[in-house]
């Protein structure tokens, strides 16, 4: 069975205090990464989708990083606004669906 | 990005009723969509996979006649909640699959409250 957890459970920063998020994954053939945002009350905003091991993505303030077993979601220079749940979720070979971690939620203090 | 939009995005009914959510990919044709639930400061739990023109795939454990899908076309999938009890109170979240394996974007969500 497909599994990702994500660590910490949450994250407690101040502002442009730089920090990283990890997402675990035990997939049998990854097909694909992806990491959301989730603001409270509201469905997630997709972020990054990450492929293959060694692949980088970057927007913003934010870069996720992919290995064989983990990926992580850096956070640079973080502001207020970066507060946020933040899901990772992984899609393995044998169907589309995406297994999620329960999250990392994230609060910058001004 | 892609829009999903979801409708409604609140619900208040009373228990025993039925209440429908509507799912639409507004820019794109997602030939999948999915439904999700999410209990406070928990993760997404797929309910089931709705695939257009065909009956949905239900999740382990959840119920089909509690929880009717319908995906009539390529933009719109609705969730009907039947005879809802509180127990079936929740935040409901629906995606739409963009490409084979590609990102899926989702609604804003739907609270639901069952008095």
């Amino acid at each position: 069975e497909d599994q990702v957890t994500q660590s910490p459970e949450a994250l407690r920063l101040q502002e442009g205090e730089s920090s990283s998020l990890n997402c675990s994954y035990t997939v049998s053939g990854l097909r694909g990464l992806f990491w959301y945002r989730q603001d409270p009350g509201k469905g997630p905003e997709f972020l990054f989708t990450l492929y293959s091991a060694g692949e980088e993505k970057e927007k913003e303030r934010l870069k996720a990083t992919l290995t064989k077993k983990e990926s992580f979601l850096h956070i640079t220079a973080p502001k207020p606004e970066d507060s946020a749940t933040y899901l990772c979720a992984a899609a393995g070979l044998n169907d589309y669906k995406l297994s999620f971690g329960a999250g990392t939620t994230v609060t910058v203090r001004a | 990005g892609a829009v999903v939009s979801q409708h409604p995005s609140w619900v208040i009914c009373k228990s025993g009723t039925s209440v429908k959510i509507e799912c639409r990919s507004l820019d794109f044709q997602a030939t999948t969509m999915f439904w999700y639930r999410q209990f406070p400061k928990q993760s997404l739990m797929l309910m089931a996979t709705s695939n257009e023109g065909s009956k949905a795939t239900y999740e382990q454990g959840v119920e089909k006649d509690k929880f009717l899908i319908n995906h009539a076309s390529l933009t719109l999938s609705t969730l009907t909640v039947t005879s809802a009890h509180p127990e079936d109170s929740s935040f409901y979240i629906c995606s739409a699959r963009k490409g084979v394996v590609g990102e899926l974007f989702f609604g804003e969500g739907s609270r639901l409250t069952v008095l």
